[in-house]
């Protein structure tokens, strides 16, 4: 158990539909990151979030949305869902930004089991 | 061009083999290097990190980066069956995390 929580582990709609997505960080982590994985694309960078404040935005569809609460769980908002968009999505937590010099432990992620969504 | 490159694979190894893994990367900002083990059906967990250019041990894994060639290696001696698992390079950038492709390799008995 990494200590990053998702749910649901799977999840299967139809398109058109809208689904959400939940995460608990590890404890003590600030950052929230959101990734999706698919067999051709890889592992690709969705948002950050860092106490509640989006930080960096990586190839997020204008139809995905994501927020961090103040207890720093975050979801992720997927809407007017196609085929394409079945994939693993992962979260994961670090303990502050991901930072260049001096920030110890900065870029260490530690990821989520994944939610596999799967449209129909 | 994608900002990482790692070839896909997959790789097939006999058990004891020295696995050689590589990435090549555009991004000359790129300051930190990091490999990721992801077993099927898991997230990703973090096996080496370096910072800039130069080599890492750690047990039997060794992490090597050459800034001026843009290349990475992750070197696994005396490979295991356990260690059949696809591997992530990844290189931070601000405030965001780079991944290639990943590598599925297979360690048989």
């Amino acid at each position: 158990d990494s200590g990053v929580t998702q749910t649901p582990k799977h999840l299967i709609t139809a398109t058109g539909q809208r689904v959400t997505l939940r995460c608990s960080p590890r404890s003590g982590d600030l950052s929230v990151y959101w990734y999706q994985q698919s067999l051709d694309q890889g592992l690709q960078f969705l948002i950050q979030y860092y106490n509640g404040e989006e930080r960096a935005k990586g190839n997020i569809l204008e139809r995905f949305s994501a927020q961090q609460f103040p207890d720093l769980h975050s979801e992720l908002n997927l809407s007017s869902l196609e085929l394409g968009d079945s994939a693993l999505y992962f979260c994961a937590s670090s303990a502050a930004l991901l930072q260049g010099v001096g920030v110890a432990g900065a870029n260490v992620l530690t990821f989520g089991a994944g939610s596999r969504l799967t449209v129909l | 061009q994608k900002e990482v490159e790692q070839d896909p694979g997959p790789l097939s190894v006999p058990e004891g083999a020295i696995v050689s893994l590589n990435c090549t990367y555009s991004n000359s900002a790129f300051q930190y290097f990091m490999w990721y083990r992801q077993y099927s059906r898991k997230g990703p967990e973090l096996l080496m990190y370096t910072y800039s250019s130069g080599n890492k041990e750690d047990g039997r894994f060794t992490a090597q980066v050459d800034k001026s060639s843009k290349y990475i290696s992750l070197f696994i001696r005396d490979s295991q069956p356990s260690d059949s698992a696809t591997y992530l390079c990844a290189m931070s950038e601000g405030g965001k995390l780079i991944f290639g492709q990943g590598t599925e390799l297979s360690v048989k008995p």
